[in-house]
């Protein structure tokens, strides 16, 4: 049981530049997270699932898109890289039952010049 | 819009200490309250979970507490050692998607 998973765990971009980040989880879990965690800020939520081929908006989605095509793997897009998204992004999962606890990925750290 | 605050913001300790971390929330319509620690440079682990039902979780050396009613929680560490250092971060389960708001955490340096 590997988890939560995130890919890449680094990445530099230039202004411009678009990525996806992977986040996998084999928990065969319902609800699919993303957040960024700047400092000062906390952890905030970007865009979250409640199931396969489902998205919602969270906090701050603006400059971001996700996409749910299978129940295990939630990707995070972006576009046209800028600076202000040069953060830390955090996966995280949980299962279907109602009450249930969320379980985190290792992050990414993102830099955009 | 629910809003979460942790006091204090950072804590030092010498090794042996029991001590509490405090976590507040404004609105009382929470599905649930979670406690997470997270490393330097990692993710989060999770604590514990309290359901909006409950008044106490514990596992091992850590006890945590939820008042609703009054939109507190504590997480309460016993006999602190220095691998306890980390920041701790409380998040309460809201909406539809059951999605979390997180506090700003405490930084805890539990010393030798």
């Amino acid at each position: 049981n590997a988890g939560v998973t995130q890919t890449p765990k680094f990445r530099v971009l230039k202004t411009g530049q678009s990525m996806t980040l992977l986040c996998a989880q084999d928990m065969n879990h319902e609800y699919m997270y993303w957040y960024r965690q700047d400092p000062g800020m906390g952890l905030r939520l970007i865009h979250y699932s409640v199931g396969e081929g489902t998205t919602a908006k969270g906090e701050v989605p603006d400059g971001y898109n996700v996409s749910r095509l299978k129940k295990q793997n939630f990707l995070l897009g972006l576009e046209s890289a800028a600076p202000s998204q040069t953060s830390v992004y955090f996966c995280a999962s949980m299962g279907p039952v109602l009450y249930n606890e969320q379980f985190f990925g290792p992050g990414t750290r993102l830099t955009v010049l | 819009k629910q809003e979460v605050t942790q006091i204090p913001a950072a804590l030092s300790v010498p090794e042996g200490e029991n001590l509490v971390l405090n976590c507040s929330f404004t609105d009382s319509a929470i599905y649930n309250l979670q406690w997470f620690r997270q490393d330097p440079g990692k993710g989060l682990t999770s604590l514990l979970l309290i359901q909006s039902s409950q008044r106490e979780q514990t596992s091992g050396r850590l006890n945590a507490s939820l008042d609703k009613s009054s939109g507190r929680s504590t997480l309460y560490i016993a006999a602190s050692q220095p691998g306890d250092s980390a920041t701790y971060l409380c998040a309460v389960g809201v909406g539809y998607g059951q999605n979390f708001v997180f506090g700003p955490g405490t930084r805890l340096s539990v010393l030798p």
